[in-house]
């Protein structure tokens, strides 16, 4: 079955560092993959979108990698900060190019 | 004010009534879309619209009904709501298909 994986745990880490959250996919093959980034009670914001014939992309402190041989997308925050404190979504597309989610992963930078 | 906007923002109602959340955006994006979004199951697509008076069912369409004669306009609506329709529910745009979407701030709908 077709399946997108996020870490359900929450990621804790000290103000500084660098986050990295995982998303690992099974039987889709999608064009691209985004990130979105979602406050309590708030709707997800589009961070981050990467196609499959790239490697990285940046933009400012957030780095995404993605490796269709893997399955697996990576999404990284330099230098994090209490305000990066949200959940954090990935969204792949699908063969008929709707837009399927994962679960989210929680950040949780501590000060 | 340029934007996404959902409403009502909170609806309480009962089972088997019919309710109708509304999506407006103001960017003339092609495509419009619905999803729902429950502990447990993440963001799930309900229908989506690649243009006016075009639209498609996602992942969970049973139960509900769009329509979208104007570009800017997609409401939703839940013919005879049940108790498994309590969820809080996004509205997103996009101006194309390898575009970032843009999110609504949500409609909190509990069926009682």
């Amino acid at each position: 079955s077709q399946k997108i994986e996020q870490n359900s745990e929450a990621l804790n880490i000290q103000e500084g560092k660098t986050a990295t959250l995982t998303c690992n996919y099974t039987n889709y093959s999608p064009a691209y993959l985004q990130w979105y980034r979602q406050d309590p009670g708030r709707g997800p914001v589009f961070l981050l979108l990467i196609r499959e014939n790239e490697k990285e992309k940046r933009k400012e402190r957030l780095k995404v990698t993605f490796d269709t041989t893997l399955k697996q997308s990576l999404f990284h925050i330099t230098a994090s900060q209490p305000a990066d404190s949200a959940t954090y979504l990935c969204a792949l597309v699908d063969s008929s190019y709707k837009l399927i989610f994962g679960s989210g992963t929680r950040l949780l930078v501590r000060p | 004010d340029a934007g996404i906007t959902q409403s009502p923002r909170y609806k309480i109602t009962e089972t088997g009534r019919q309710v109708t959340l509304m999506c407006h955006q103001t960017w003339s994006h092609s495509y419009m879309f619905w999803y729902r979004q429950d502990l447990g199951h993440g963001l799930r697509l309900i229908y989506y619209s690649a243009a006016a008076d075009i639209t498609d069912k996602g992942e969970v369409p049973d139960g509900y009904v769009v329509s979208r004669s104007k570009t800017e306009n997609f409401p939703l609506t839940l013919e005879s709501a049940t108790r498994s329709q309590t969820s809080v529910y996004f509205c997103a745009s996009s101006e194309s298909r390898g575009s970032g979407y843009t999110f609504g701030s949500g409609t909190r709908l509990t069926v009682v």
